[in-house]
């Protein structure tokens, strides 16, 4: 299979508690993006990371990007309930429009 | 602007039939990707259509087809019907059609329960 991993696959923390999740890839790629989803609904596009950037910040977040080791590492900081989601990275092979999901990690934020 | 529309929300449907998902960009979007999503295989691309041309395909069987009109509105159909076809059915747009180096705009989906 092509799909990326993602670990741990659920996450339980409490709320003010910081969330770290990690995604591996298998191809060589240009960009790689993370998603929100909510409850079985649409995903939300949360930020976009180039291969020349190594890390990046949106808000509470903190995207970091390792080519050589095909990982990147989402951080959500003080967490808040309203953080409860799966979160997804998303690739795709470079010349593609195919993109690539991971297997998602399941947070959980207790308040 | 509104967002990226997909109808119906909700079908079922019985083995052996077809049925046709409609998508509706945010106005200006070029390109349409659709995706099936379950709890087995996660989410997994379908197709990507840019300009009415279907510029990639997922590794699905000729059962699972799609279109792109002139206004950029999509649909995708699946013929003969297998229970493993239950699903939610998510549409993307993005302006440009600049694959992974843009943001994809998803749609509410659509959830397909085959009976």
């Amino acid at each position: 299979s092509q799909q990326g991993e993602e670990d741990p696959q659920a996450l339980s923390i409490q709320e003010g508690e910081n969330a770290t999740m990690n995604c591996s890839y298998k191809t060589s790629i240009n960009n790689l993006q993370w998603y929100r989803q909510n409850s079985g609904r649409g995903l939300v596009h949360l930020i976009l990371i180039r291969s020349n950037e190594r890390e990046k910040h949106s808000g509470r977040l903190r995207v970091t990007l390792d080519t050589s080791k095909k990982s990147s590492s989402l951080l959500i900081t003080a967490s808040r309930a309203a953080d409860t989601a799966s979160y997804f990275c998303a690739t795709a092979a470079s010349g593609t429009y195919k993109y690539i999901f991971g297997t998602g990690t399941r947070l959980k934020v207790l308040a | 602007k509104a967002g990226v529309t997909q109808t119906p929300r909700y079908l079922i449907k019985t083995r052996g039939q077809q049925v046709t998902l409609s998508c509706s960009p945010i106005s200006g979007h070029r390109s349409v990707s659709w995706y099936q999503q379950t709890p087995g295989q996660g989410l997994q691309f379908l197709f990507e259509y840019f300009s009415e041309t279907q510029r990639n395909k997922g590794n699905f069987p000729g059962r699972f087809s799609g279109r792109q009109f002139s206004n950029s509105r999509s649909e995708m159909n699946v013929s003969t019907l297998e229970l493993g076809d239950s699903a939610l059915y998510l549409c993307a747009s993005s302006l440009l059609g600049q694959g992974i180096q843009e943001t994809q705009y998803f749609g509410p989906g659509t959830r397909l329960l085959v009976l």
